[in-house]
């Protein structure tokens, strides 16, 4: 099984700032690639992923990810966070031939107004 | 589009009875379900995995018997968590497997007293 490592357990931040989180996983083949969130008392929600391509990606509500297949990274950042962006966030990795999901053991981000 | 519902939301039971969780695909067909486990500010755990007409795969560690699984249809998985004791208490999410996507549902907190 993979394994995956989330840096931070805990962030608190203020408004504007901008917003990196980390993500490393184990496995050396071919993987997919995904941030969830999950807003207080709301099911996850996916925020971003990759797949192939540009390992630069962009989601919804202004994240991006950085795939760097050589630091077996895929880290998560927001230029400019919000207090709405207070949630748990989850990287998790699959291996591409693979439908189980393996998940970080979440970050949770504190927005100060 | 990719709704997933779980039902009840929460549940409180005494110790050594059994309780069923529902896992509804409410836009889309799910050939396969996954069930997840999480403790407090820790990640979710990959309990099983469901197969619409087959029997469920199951996760090293976690006791078929306790943790019944049916997916009877392409909508619905069932969770059924047998002679449940207080170390079951546990927030338990099942997310529907789109392609290559997982959509979750909102997660059910089961307290056994």
């Amino acid at each position: 099984a993979q394994s995956v490592s989330q840096h931070n357990h805990h962030v608190i931040l203020s408004e504007a700032a901008s917003l990196e989180l980390g993500c490393n996983y184990s496995y050396g083949g071919t993987v997919n690639l995904f941030w969830y969130v999950q807003y207080p008392g709301q099911h996850l929600q996916l925020l971003l992923k990759y797949f192939s391509g540009d390992p630069l990606v962009k989601g919804i509500k202004g994240f991006e990810a950085e795939f760097i297949k050589s630091k077996f990274s895929f880290n998560l950042r927001k230029p400019s966070v919000q207090w709405s962006d207070t949630a748990e966030y989850f990287c998790a990795v699959k291996e591409r031939n693979d439908y189980k999901l393996s998940f970080g053991a979440g970050t949770t981000v504190t927005v100060r107004a | 589009g990719a709704v997933v519902s779980q039902h009840p939301s929460r549940v409180i039971c005494k110790s050594g009875t059994s309780v069923k969780i529902e896992c509804r695909s409410l836009d889309f067909q799910a050939t396969t379900m996954f069930w997840y486990r999480q403790f407090p500010k820790q990640s979710l755990m990959l309990m099983a995995t469901s197969n619409e007409g087959s029997k469920a795969t199951y996760e090293q560690g976690v006791e078929k018997d306790k943790f019944l699984i049916n997916h009877a249809s392409l909508t619905l998985s069932t969770l059924t968590v047998t002679s449940a004791h207080p170390e079951d208490s546990s927030f338990y999410i099942c997310s529907a497997r789109q392609g290559h996507e997982q959509f979750f549902g909102p997660g059910t907190r089961l307290t056994v007293l």
